[in-house]
């Protein structure tokens, strides 16, 4: 088992632009979730999905869209990059019987110039 | 709404010393109380959980008891080592957000020799 992976590992996007994080697992999760990472704020939630097609908001949401079309795989695009964004994306996935024990990839280093 | 409170860090020990982390949280009904733990270049790791007052979460010798009167949730651990050096985050899941933590800001803790 892979576990969660993601690419890229890290990024440099030029504000304006556009880009896809992808997130991969292995392990036939129903749930899984993308957060972003900024120092002194802990981990906050951007988006989650309970299972393919069925996607929904988390606490920072504007300036992300998901789609989840497996259960497999759950992108998160930026849809036009600021220099807020400048952050650590972690993409997490968790059975349903135990939706809080999450696992979590290694993360995406994102800096927006 | 929920939120999660971690004591300041970062915390620098030597090999062998007692470690506590305290964590105290604010949410609605009975939560599930969870500690993470995340190591350099990693994603984070569930370390050891508890869902009802009272419980005492344990793993690779560390421990916290869910403490409902003075909702709290200290992180301890009798003896620490070098390999323990990471940053521990303290979360929590409650009532009907499926899958959804709330995390704390995380604290640095670094052990050395």
């Amino acid at each position: 088992n892979a576990g969660v992976t993601q690419t890229p590992k890290f990024q440099v996007l030029k504000t304006g632009q556009s880009m896809t994080l992808q997130c991969a697992q292995d392990m036939n999760h129903e749930y899984m979730s993308w957060y972003r990472q900024d120092p002194g704020m802990g981990l906050r939630l951007i988006h989650y999905s309970v299972g393919a097609g069925i996607t929904d908001q988390g606490e920072v949401p504007n300036g992300y869209n998901v789609s989840r079309s497996t259960t497999e795989d759950f992108p998160l695009r930026l849809l036009s990059a600021a220099p807020s964004q400048t952050s650590v994306y972690f993409c997490a996935s968790s059975p349903n019987d135990k939706p809080y024990e999450q696992y979590f990839g290694p993360g995406t280093r994102l800096t927006v110039t | 709404g929920n939120s999660v409170t971690q004591m300041e860090g970062p915390v620098t020990l030597s090999e062998e010393a007692f470690l506590t982390i305290n964590c105290t949280y604010t949410a609605t009904g009975y939560p599930s109380l969870f500690w993470y733990v995340q190591y350099p270049g990693e994603g984070l790791q569930l370390l050891l959980k508890a869902t009802k007052a009272d419980d005492k979460g344990s793993n690779k010798g560390f421990e916290a008891t869910y403490r409902k009167e003075t909702t709290s949730f200290h992180l301890e651990k009798g003896s620490v080592q070098v390999s323990d050096s990471a940053v521990y985050f303290c979360a929590l899941s409650a009532g009907t957000s499926y899958g959804k933590l709330t995390f704390g800001q995380g604290t640095i803790l670094t052990v050395h020799p």
